[in-house]
């Protein structure tokens, strides 16, 4: 059974500072991840998605890179804002049934950027 | 496109009520989900759909009742609620060879 973690599942960081999120998985057997962004009371928004064969993606601010071997994903974010305060979710694409497959989501990772 | 649109965005239930989620999402995906979030126990997978016709269950489809009788709608309904499905409730939908999910702004339901 696929389990995702997300550690730490809160951080406090001062504005300007790089955040580091990290997020690790059981099986390697995996389609894709997917990293999202919730903010409180809110829906997931998705921020990037790395195909099981890359290595790594970027987007603006934002780099999430995806070493399957190991289980793991990290995404960076560049000069922390204080708008980029929220939940930060990675989840996995995997086969679930013979006809189906599902996200399987970490438990996420609260982030704080303080001005 | 309005994307995917759930709607009621807050309900508030007694114990034994039956009630109905709607989700409907206008990109023409072939693939639609329901996920509840609770937490400590991140989403959880409650039924999906790949197709008008075809739906099954997923992790947690315990309670819950869908059907796919159109690509755009994908209701997931409740039959007798239960304090248990107190939750936050989200559709996602997908291309069938794309697995970028979208995901719905949630509703909130509280079963009292």
């Amino acid at each position: 059974k696929q389990e995702v973690t997300q550690i730490p599942a809160a951080l406090s960081v001062p504005e300007g500072e790089n955040l580091v999120l990290n997020c690790s998985f059981t099986d390697s057997a995996i389609y894709n991840l997917q990293w999202f962004r919730q903010d409180p009371g809110k829906g997931l928004t998705s921020l990037l998605l790395i195909q099981s064969s890359q290595r790594e993606q970027t987007s603006g601010r934002l780099n999430a890179s995806l070493d399957k071997s190991s289980g793991r994903s990290t995404l960076y974010i560049a000069a922390s804002q204080p708008g980029d305060s929220a939940t930060y979710l990675c989840a996995v694409f995997h086969l679930f049934k013979a006809a189906g497959n599902k996200l399987t989501f970490g438990g996420g990772t609260r982030v704080l950027v303080k001005p | 496109n309005a994307g995917v649109t759930q709607t009621p965005k807050f309900q508030v239930l007694k114990t034994g009520q039956s009630m109905t989620l709607q989700c409907a999402q206008d990109m023409n995906h072939e693939y639609m989900s329901w996920y509840r979030q609770d937490p400590g126990m991140g989403l959880r997978l409650i039924h999906y759909s790949v197709g008008a016709g075809i739906t099954d269950q997923g992790e947690v489809p315990n309670g819950y009742n869908v059907s796919r009788s159109t690509t755009e709608d994908f209701p997931l309904r409740l039959l007798s609620a239960a304090p248990s499905q107190t939750s936050v409730y989200f559709c996602a939908s997908r291309y069938a060879g794309d697995h970028e999910q979208y995901f719905g702004p949630g509703t909130r339901l509280t079963v009292t």
